[in-house]
């Protein structure tokens, strides 16, 4: 499987503050998505990062709020913007491999907004 | 309804026993199945994944598959108090293969008592 790593690995934030999350994979992927995990919950899909053009968001999530790049095949960013203390959660990357239908999760990037 | 759906547990088992966990789901559509474990503070790790409608086996697990119940089941062989986490059944409609995405269960918290 594919090796994930993720900075920051944990942040403490400012209200009105933005903060970006990276997401490398040591190989090419053809999926990447960006989840969130909030204390006790099960994971929420934010969006799939589409390699060089708009990511496509679900349903309550917004590209203002969530802007998301992905230049290539092995990178993505999620960018969490004007957070409140409601944005505390784990985020986290997860991609699917070439030639493969099985889905990975990064380390994830825990955040509290205070 | 929810699209996956799983008994939050949480579930108690003593050591040695089998452990077994149980996901229903929705779409019939959905052809592609994942079980993923989730210890306390840690991202989620792919442990199994079925397609076929059947049994599958991997040391101490073993996942059963019945489309026509709409059914998914992780059994869990001899357990170990290091398999206590929450595990996240998973479903993906469409092919292996296909670029459709994952609809997560809820979790269900396994302890395993010494």
């Amino acid at each position: 499987s594919a090796v994930i790593s993720q900075k920051p690995s944990r942040d403490i934030c400012q209200r009105g503050t933005s903060l970006t999350i990276q997401c490398q994979v040591d190989s090419q992927v053809t999926m990447m998505f960006w989840y969130r995990q909030q204390p006790g919950q099960s994971l929420t899909l934010i969006a799939t990062a589409n390699q060089g053009s708009e990511a496509t968001y679900e349903s309550g999530f917004v590209i203002d709020k969530f802007p998301i790049s992905r230049p290539n095949l092995t990178f993505s960013t999620l960018t969490v913007s004007n957070m409140s203390p409601e944005d505390s959660s784990i985020y986290l990357c997860s991609v699917v491999g070439l030639a493969s239908n099985e889905q990975f999760f990064g380390p994830g990037t825990r955040l509290t907004v205070l | 309804q929810k699209e996956v759906e799983q008994n939050s547990g949480p579930l108690s088992v003593p050591e040695g026993a089998i452990a077994s966990l149980n996901c229903t789901y929705s779409d019939r559509g959905s052809q592609s199945f994942f079980w993923y474990r989730q210890y306390s503070g840690k991202s989620p790790e792919l442990i199994m994944f079925i397609y076929s409608n059947g049994d599958k086996e991997d040391g101490r697990f073993t996942a059963q598959l019945n489309k026509a119940s709409q059914y998914v089941s992780l059994l869990i062989r001899d357990s170990q108090p290091s398999d206590s986490a929450t595990y996240l059944c998973a479903v993906k409609g469409g092919p292996p293969g296909s670029a459709r995405q994952l609809t997560f269960g809820s979790g269900t918290q396994l302890t395993v008592l010494p």
